[in-house]
């Protein structure tokens, strides 16, 4: 199957620290990514995780538990700059890789 | 350093027109991917070319094709438009075929079909 599910908006404080959750259910799993998308702009890459735990890599940090099919990004020291979407993805067992519809995050000053 | 390049940026069609969205990179990748991106959706996959002479049907193919005569070029053509076409189309490509390393997007082209 395709199911991922992510929440559609988030709102948070300059400043503050954010979790976006994740999750998913596949039969054939090779990996979760983390893209970020400004609005009217193409996503970028974020993360990539495809062993169970925390990868850290600045500000943005991502956890996978496979078992669990989850996975958060959790944003730190949230700058207006962060107002996003955010969008999570699974690699299934053709490496193709399915999208969740992502999550708006609204930074609020 | 231009990336993948997109053309056009944004266009309004009569239904039942033709249409080909350029997409065009400058990496050497050797896989790319065609996504249509619509509101409440997540990116679904069209069609896929895992290397130059080489094409295959991604989750929403019906209505469009695609070609890769060379490593570079991946135009995309909608044969005879239709108003469920509207949507925000993305090019991209990766180093290798279901690569875990990342991809590298376009900026995308807004098509409205009318």
């Amino acid at each position: 199957g395709q199911n991922i599910d992510q929440p559609t908006e988030m709102t948070a404080t300059e400043g503050a620290i954010v979790q976006i959750n994740c999750t998913y259910q596949t039969s054939g799993f090779n990996g979760l990514f983390w893209y970020q998308q400004h609005a009217g702009e193409a996503p970028t890459f974020l993360s990539y995780n495809v062993l169970d735990g925390l990868e850290e890599k600045g500000r943005f940090s991502s956890f996978l538990s496979r078992s669990k099919g989850y996975s958060y990004l959790l944003l730190k020291e949230l700058q207006m700059k962060d107002s996003a979407s955010y969008l999570c993805a699974y690699m299934d067992s053709n490496y193709q890789l399915i999208w969740g519809a992502g999550t708006k995050l609204i930074i609020k000053p | 350093i231009a990336g993948i390049t997109q053309a056009p940026t944004s266009q309004i069609l009569a239904a039942g027109r033709r249409m080909t969205l350029r997409c065009t990179q400058d990496m050497r990748h050797n896989a790319m991917y065609w996504y249509r991106q619509d509101l409440g959706l997540g990116l679904r996959l069209i069609h896929y070319s895992n290397t130059a002479g080489t094409t295959g049907k991604g989750e929403v193919p019906d209505g469009y094709s695609v070609s890769r005569a060379n490593t570079d070029d991946f135009p995309l053509t909608l044969a005879s438009a239709v108003p469920s076409q509207t949507s925000v189309y993305f090019c991209a490509s990766s180093a290798l075929p279901g690569s875990t390393g990342e991809l590298f997007f376009g900026e995308g082209s807004r098509l409205t079909v009318l």
